[in-house]
């Protein structure tokens, strides 16, 4: 059974600094993997995907890595802004599965001005 | 320019009252898609339509029911609302089952009473 890990839970930095969020899955027969932002209350927002064949993939201050065979993914943040807080999540999808997203329970960034 | 709306974004029922929520696409997506979303919990999908094929996930309960008239409508029936159902509910879409980007709408905040 997949399983996905985000660590930390929780994590506070100050404004300008970089950062990185890890995310870790059990099984690494994946056919992609999404990183999401969700704001409180609110729905999700895709961030990046980065397909099972890919290494990174960059949007802006984001980059996100894939290491298939280590099960690991990381969400590096540049320059960090407090309109970045919010919580982060990394989901994969399995191959024949119909699309199913299978999250992590998020990492809660807070950037302090 | 919303993509994937959501109705209502807030909704009040009492225990065992049926309700529905209501979800609706610009995107002429092939794939919609219900999550659930509890408290500080990473969403879980419950079922998903592929046109008009429905697929139900093994785990989701009984009193959870789904309906897509045509491809821009998806609804979410909960037939006798539990304590326990209270819960953000998510709708997503994408163009098709395994590669692309999944969209996701603002929720409904569903509370029972």
């Amino acid at each position: 059974k997949q399983e996905v890990t985000q660590i930390p839970a929780a994590l506070s930095v100050p404004e300008g600094e970089n950062l990185v969020l890890n995310c870790s899955f059990t099984d690494s027969a994946i056919y992609n993997l999404q990183w999401f932002r969700q704001d409180p209350g609110k729905g999700l927002t895709s961030l990046l995907l980065i397909q099972s064949s890919q290494r990174e993939q960059t949007s802006g201050r984001l980059n996100a890595s894939l290491d298939k065979s280590s099960g690991r993914s990381t969400l590096y943040i540049a320059a960090s802004q407090p309109g970045d807080s919010a919580t982060y999540l990394c989901a994969v999808t399995l191959y024949n599965q119909g699309g199913k997203l299978i999250f992590g329970q998020g990492t809660e960034l807070s950037v302090k001005p | 320019d919303a993509m994937v709306i959501q109705n209502p974004r807030y909704q009040v029922t009492q225990f065992g009252k049926p309700v529905t929520l209501s979800c609706s696409q610009t995107l002429n997506h092939n794939v919609m898609y219900w999550y659930q979303q509890k408290s500080s919990q990473a969403p879980k999908l419950l079922f998903h339509y592929y046109d008009k094929d429905f697929n139900n996930e093994a785990d989701t309960p009984d009193n959870f029911q789904s309906r897509r008239p045509n491809t821009s409508f998806c609804f979410l029936d909960i037939r006798s609302p539990g304590l326990g159902d209270a819960a953000m509910y998510l709708c997503a879409t994408s163009r098709d089952p395994s590669a692309d980007t999944q969209y996701f709408g603002p929720g409904t905040r569903l509370t029972v009473l």
